[in-house]
């Protein structure tokens, strides 16, 4: 363990299903981030939080909402969403953003 | 593209071997970092190294940054099988963003 925990590891849902991503860290870490991995593409940043606060949307379609309640916690919350976006969601976490980051081991996404 | 690129797309060598792989860039940057990822996992942060560093060692790792030519190099000594993995780098640009490439993939060969 990273000490950046997501859940749940794998999701299959239908493009009409709402679910929600969970990340979180216990690191101390003031900064928090989603982003997308997608086969044969670079790293694809989403969204950017730092201590609680959203400082970066990367252009992302508004069926991904993300949601920071408090430093150690970051949700991506899903809906209606096409089969492109089939993809490995990546959490990371970082003291602040001009250090290393620290991932999660991803949620596989599929949607059907 | 502002993206790192690395080179070479993918590297197979027997175990024992090293491996160097190589990062090149077109931003400014305040720093550069390594990471490693296994089939299908999350990246693991390997190494920093800031732009008015030249050479930085970690264990059997060496990085070295040459912000002149904008390009960077990861070597591996005395290769084993576990470092089997995609290896990427990502240079943080002056837009505290990381800039992100696809990958070395690097095939270490028992």
């Amino acid at each position: 363990e990273t000490g950046v925990t997501q859940t749940p590891r794998h999701l299959v849902m239908g493009m009409t299903n709402k679910k929600s991503l969970k990340c979180e860290q216990h690191l101390g870490h003031n900064a928090m981030y989603w982003y997308k991995q997608s086969a044969k593409k670079p790293l694809e940043l989403m969204f950017v939080y730092n201590f609680k606060e959203q400082t970066e949307n990367n252009s992302v379609p508004s069926r991904f909402s993300p949601e920071c309640p408090n430093s150690s916690h970051l949700f991506l919350h899903l809906h209606t969403l096409q089969p492109e976006d089939s993809a490995l969601y990546l959490c990371a976490s970082s003291p602040g953003q001009d250090y290393g980051y620290t991932f999660g081991s991803g949620t596989r996404l599929t949607v059907v | 593209s502002q993206q790192g690129e690395e080179d070479p797309q993918a590297l197979s060598i027997q175990e024992g071997e090293n491996a160097t792989m190589n990062c090149s860039y077109k931003t400014s940057i305040n720093n550069l970092q390594w990471y490693r990822q296994n089939s299908g996992r999350g990246l693991v942060h390997l190494i920093l190294i800031r732009s008015n560093e030249r050479e930085k060692h970690s264990g059997r790792l060496r990085v070295t940054l040459d912000t002149s030519k904008k390009s960077s190099s990861l070597l591996i000594t005395a290769s084993r099988a576990a470092d089997t993995a995609s290896y990427f780098c990502a240079p943080f640009d002056s837009n505290y963003q990381l800039i992100w490439g696809a990958g070395t993939k690097l095939i270490i060969k028992p």
